[in-house]
């Protein structure tokens, strides 16, 4: 199975902050590697699909990028209804897997 | 607009089964790959495996195969995900998404872009 490390798995920050959160693939994924949002008792929710492609509806704010099995998600300028919980995933080869979560707090 | 919709949380003991259910609406049900992932109470996210609604297609995660059974039932738009021989390791709650492609498409490239709701599944003597 491919394994998605992602860090940091906690993260604090303000109102207006730039943050940064990576995953890392075990091997080679291409780009099939998709970033969804969840706020506590609801489902996830698609932000990033193909590594960078933004899924229709979601802010500008939130950008994807990739650097061979290295990923990451930006967001621009922290909105109080961006602090949630993170994953990334890769669908590139069954069984698909998730990174461990990434915990966005308010600081 | 297009939803899924999932049945209600379920308490079951230890060796029993589970069927839980999701209905599509607002698109059509065979045009789209269906995914099943648990979360555990605080936990990540784990990919169950899918469902082709247009065949009856399955891909299962190895973790599951022998345990879980996926199917559909096109004239109710409903797809169906059976666990049998419940453990406590089963708490969990249980999501089905929609994989973005269409027809045509490769699969996991466009994401998970329409979930349901989540249904909770307790496992408990």
């Amino acid at each position: 199975d491919i394994q998605m490390t992602q860090s940091p798995s906690s993260l604090s920050a303000s109102v207006g902050d730039r943050v940064t959160i990576t995953c890392r693939a075990s091997q080679s994924i291409g780009r099939y590697l998709n970033w969804y949002q969840q706020k506590p008792g609801k489902a996830p929710k698609l932000l990033i699909f193909a590594a960078s492609s933004l899924q229709s509806g979601v802010p500008s704010r939130f950008t994807g990028s990739a650097s061979g099995t290295d990923f990451t998600l930006t967001i621009s300028s922290l909105q109080p209804e961006d602090f949630a919980s993170y994953y990334c995933e890769q669908s590139y080869s069954s069984p698909n897997t998730f990174g461990q979560g990434t915990k966005l707090e308010i600081k | 607009q297009v939803q899924l919709v999932q049945s209600g949380a379920e308490v079951k003991e230890p060796g029993a089964s589970v069927k839980v259910s999701c209905k599509a609406s607002g698109y059509t049900l065979t045009g789209y790959f269906i995914h099943w992932v648990r979360q555990a109470p605080g936990q990540g996210l784990e990919w169950m495996g899918w469902i082709n609604p247009l065949n009856g297609g399955t891909n299962y995660a190895q973790k599951f195969q022998g345990g879980v059974t996926m199917t559909r039932d096109t004239s109710s738009s409903a797809v169906y995900m059976e666990l049998s021989r419940l453990t406590s390791d089963d708490t969990a709650v249980y999501y089905c998404a929609r994989d973005g492609a269409v027809a045509g498409q490769i699969l996991g490239h466009y994401g998970m872009d329409v979930w349901g709701q989540g249904t909770t599944v307790t496992v408990s003597s």
